[in-house]
């Protein structure tokens, strides 16, 4: 099986920079996805890793470290409208690549 | 538009009364699923399905049934709903399981179940 964690919440300034963390520990590894949830809302994907490294997108990085089972989702130049719940989700190795596994959520809240 | 569409989004019911919540997609995508989501909880993965007739179970099957006649749906069953199994449902579809298939999420079915 698999077991997600991630930090339940998180505060931080319009403007500035902000890591979230993910730890997994898996049974099996083929990719690790983030996705942004706003309150209400259904899940938005972020970014994907599948090697280790580092994966940029605008505004949001993500790393992976696969020997370490860690993850975490940069976020620059945060805006109000980053306030929401990221996600963390990791996909089961090729033989059960169906099975997808998500941690219980960081909520960001963005102050100004 | 592109887009995976969920009906009801908003359903009462009562104990032991059988519903479907619908799940339709329209991009051709081989793999689908079904997640729950629980306050201050995660999504949680119920059944999800490879191809047409493909069905596996995920982390929490049990008091839920599906299938997958057809690519573009996949309906979520509940023969006797109880009320923990008030939730808000996503259904989510993605082209495969390759490398970086990211799955698209419906919009939701909150259910209650008094």
């Amino acid at each position: 099986g698999q077991n997600i964690d991630q930090p339940t919440e998180m505060t931080a300034t319009e403007g500035a920079i902000v890591q979230i963390n993910c730890t997994y520990q898996t049974s099996g590894f083929n990719g690790l996805f983030w996705y942004q949830q706003h309150a209400g809302e259904a899940p938005t994907f972020l970014s994907y890793n599948v090697l280790d490294g580092l994966e940029e997108k605008g505004r949001f990085s993500s790393f992976l470290s696969r020997s370490k089972g860690y993850s975490y989702l940069l976020l620059k130049e945060l805006q109000m409208k980053d306030s929401a719940s990221y996600l963390c989700a990791v996909r089961d190795e090729d033989t059960n690549a169906g099975k997808s596994t998500f941690g219980d959520g960081t909520t960001l809240t963005v102050k100004p | 538009e592109a887009q995976v569409t969920q009906n009801p989004r908003y359903l009462i019911t009562v104990t032991g009364k059988k519903l479907t919540v619908t799940c339709s997609q329209n991009m051709n995508h081989e793999y689908m699923s079904w997640y729950r989501q629980d306050p201050g909880l995660g999504l949680r993965q119920i059944y999800y399905s490879m191809n047409v007739e493909v069905t596996d179970k995920g982390d929490v099957p049990e008091g839920y049934k599906v299938s997958r006649k057809e690519k573009r749906n996949f309906p979520l069953i509940l023969e006797s709903p109880s009320p923990n199994q008030t939730s808000l449902y996503f259904c989510a579809s993605s082209l495969g399981t390759g490398l970086g298939d990211t799955q698209y999420f419906g919009p939701g079915t909150r259910l209650t179940v008094l």
